[in-house]
């Protein structure tokens, strides 16, 4: 079983909603984890970091749940530049996620 | 903004032939990553490297061998190259104070 999973998508949210998913993890020791944003063919890119006070930075919130071992991340007032595939990762074990798929319609 | 560059961008190659891909950075990380990345499977980790004298095995090592000729240069080589090996191939950096990573912009590899 992979150490981290996702749910591939496509999530659609209309521009202007609130979209929101989730990453499981195997590990119930897992503390800490990464969320990353990659768009088309494009290399991926850190978001925010995940620890168990959650995370907060402007639109996009992130939280640990470690009784039901998952992380979130919500988007707030979703702009159509949104649209990507967000990774989870796993700090320091650099296993990551196969990603979700968001597409923000107008 | 890490600085990470991977040469070549592009390549075909045929089975059998040997491969290297490159990756260089300028910011000083002493850590640095080779993934590849498969539709549906996400970034597998191939080998990483702590510092200059360390290497280590990744997830899926097997027919991929590495070298870390310099803090700032890792390359990745495929002996005999297959073409399961066709993928998009990502290195990245990391400084050993966090777990952060930052990538490259990839290599976009295709054995026929």
């Amino acid at each position: 079983r992979k150490e981290v999973e996702q749910d591939p998508g496509p999530f659609n949210v209309p521009e202007g909603a609130t979209v929101a998913f989730n990453c499981t993890y195997s590990n119930s020791a897992s503390q800490s984890f990464f969320w990353y944003r990659q768009d088309c063919r494009k290399e991926p890119k850190l978001l925010m970091s995940v620890y168990s006070s959650g995370n907060e930075d402007g639109r996009f919130t992130a939280q640990l749940n470690r009784a039901s071992q998952y992380i979130s991340l919500l988007i707030r007032d979703s702009k159509l530049s949104d649209s990507a595939t967000y990774l989870c990762a796993h700090r320091g074990k650099f296993q990551f996620g196969a990603g979700t798929q968001v597409v923000v319609t107008p | 903004d890490a600085d990470v560059t991977q040469t070549p961008r592009n390549r075909i190659t045929k089975t059998g032939k040997r491969i290297m891909l490159e990756c260089s950075q300028t910011k000083g990380h002493d850590r640095m990553y080779w993934y590849r990345q498969d539709p549906g499977l996400g970034l597998r980790l191939i080998y990483y490297s702590f510092d200059v004298k360390d290497i280590n095995k990744g997830e899926i090592s097997d027919g991929y061998s590495v070298s870390r000729q310099a803090q700032a240069k890792f390359s990745l080589s495929l002996e005999s190259a297959i073409p399961n090996q066709t993928a998009l191939y990502f290195c990245a950096v990391g400084q050993s104070s966090s777990y952060e990573q930052y990538f490259g912009p990839g290599t976009r590899l295709t054995v026929t």
